[in-house]
């Protein structure tokens, strides 16, 4: 079962940033936080993960509370192509075989 | 590019049809792959777990029988959806090491 929440819907301005937050109390001390985006009628899209620390890359960054238990993706200057929907998903490494259990996710609109 | 490749991406079948689904893992080997169901305006569901040269683990309420997986080789995953219903239509997506294929929209008439 996904062990996240996050806000069904969210709106964002174009070239503002759009934070994301998620929830997600009973992470172990092993599991990562993923994000993927999910644009309609295609698979997820992978944009950053972490264990404790922040992370950046070209797409996005990841900043993660420092007792874990929740996190926000920050996407610095939010275009229209950024319309979709946001999974926050908690598992350990995807090279061990561990499954992804996906919540529900939020619907971000980047409004012109 | 494309490091998880499925195939077909859209199929339409008459009811009672089985169809396959292929999931393949470009330029990596995958011991393990994933399966999820995606109907609309909801998120992904998982379904069951495809090992390698093994059984496959399905997810509770997920019938073994209907969905048969096979994963033969170390790139290659295949999902047959046996005797289709229109209630089986839906976007089915397969993943390895993190990577997602683009999924295959499953219509039964």
């Amino acid at each position: 079962d996904a062990k996240t929440t996050q806000p069904p819907s969210m709106d964002c301005a174009e070239g503002r940033a759009a934070n994301l937050p998620c929830n997600h109390s009973t992470i172990s001390g092993n599991e990562y936080v993923y994000w993927y985006r999910q644009i309609h009628s295609q698979g997820p899209q992978y944009i950053i993960h972490g264990l404790k620390n922040n992370e950046t890359n070209e797409m996005a960054s990841l900043i993660i509370t420092e007792d874990r238990k929740s996190s926000t993706l920050i996407l610095p200057h939010a275009t229209l192509r950024d319309t979709a929907v946001y999974y926050c998903i908690v598992s350990q490494l995807w090279n061990t075989g561990n499954q992804f259990y996906f919540g529900t996710g939020t619907s971000l609109t980047v409004i012109p | 590019g494309a490091v998880v490749s499925q195939h077909p991406s859209r199929v339409i079948c008459k009811s009672g049809t089985s169809v396959k689904i292929e999931c393949r893992s470009l330029d990596f080997q995958a011991t393990t792959m994933f399966w999820y169901r995606q109907f609309p305006k909801q998120s992904l569901m998982l379904m069951a777990t495809s090992n390698e040269g093994s059984k496959a683990t399905y997810e509770q309420g997920v019938e073994k029988d209907k969905f048969l997986i096979n994963h033969a080789s170390l790139t290659l995953s295949t999902l047959t959806v046996t005797s289709a219903h229109p209630e089986d239509s839906s976007f089915y997506i397969c993943s390895a090491d993190g990577h997602f294929g683009d999924g295959t929209r499953l219509s039964i008439l």
